[in-house]
């Protein structure tokens, strides 16, 4: 099993339309969760951190199970520029150090 | 401004030749990385410096040497290139190290294909 693992995709989807996306992650002892953002032939940008509480930042929500081991983004009215590829992050203590481990990414497509 | 830095763009070669990227940042952070995106855009971890000093080294093949002159700079050096090497290296850098929240900034990526 991967040590983060996500939908590859694409999730084709209408503009306005709701759409989730899941991350699940194996290791336990994790800590913290990320999703990044990444355009075609760009770098990663940090889109939102994933707290336990659960957090949102405009039309964007992030969700934490530690139960199930997983995160979860939501993207609410979608719009044209939401067509990405989005990686999930876990930063996971493991061999006496922190690592960061992306998962492949799910790629958005929002169509007009 | 740029925050981290990476040259070249691109960078064409062919194989069994040694090739350097270099990497700076100008954000003040303690920890750097590089960072490995396939054709797959599966973005693997090489390694980590922290003020200078190597705190993560994945399992690399040992033709791949980082070298941190100071803690705003980090390159990347890789001896006797293999097609296998073709992929978009991306320098990372944060502040603290791997703790609890901090962001990672990416460079802009170099875009690297052996012939």
């Amino acid at each position: 099993r991967k040590e983060v693992e996500q939908d590859p995709g694409p999730f084709n989807v209408p503009e306005g339309a709701t759409v989730a996306f899941n991350c699940t992650y194996s290791n336990s002892a994790s800590q913290s969760f990320f999703w990044y953002r990444q355009d075609c032939r760009k770098e990663p940008k940090l889109l939102m951190s994933v707290y336990s509480s659960g957090n949102e930042d405009g039309r964007f929500t992030a969700q934490l199970n530690r139960a199930s081991q997983y995160i979860s983004l939501l993207i609410r009215d979608s719009k044209l520029s939401d067509s990405a590829t989005y990686l999930c992050a876990v930063n996971s203590w493991a061999s006496g150090t922190y690592k960061y481990i992306f998962g492949t990414g799910t790629r958005l497509k929002v169509l007009a | 401004d740029t925050a981290v830095s990476q040259t070249p763009k691109y960078l064409v070669t062919q194989m069994g030749n040694d090739k350097s990227i270099k990497c700076e940042q100008n954000l003040g952070h303690d920890t750097m990385y590089w960072y490995k995106q396939d054709s797959k855009k599966f973005l693997k971890i090489m390694f980590s410096y922290n003020n200078k000093e190597l705190i993560i080294n994945e399992t690399v093949p040992n033709r791949f040497s980082p070298k941190s002159p100071d803690k705003a700079h980090l390159n990347l050096h890789i001896n006797s290139l293999e097609l296998g090497d073709s992929a978009v290296y991306f320098c990372a850098s944060s502040q603290g190290g791997v703790g609890t929240y901090n962001e990672q900034f990416f460079g802009p990526g170099t875009r690297l294909t052996v012939l």
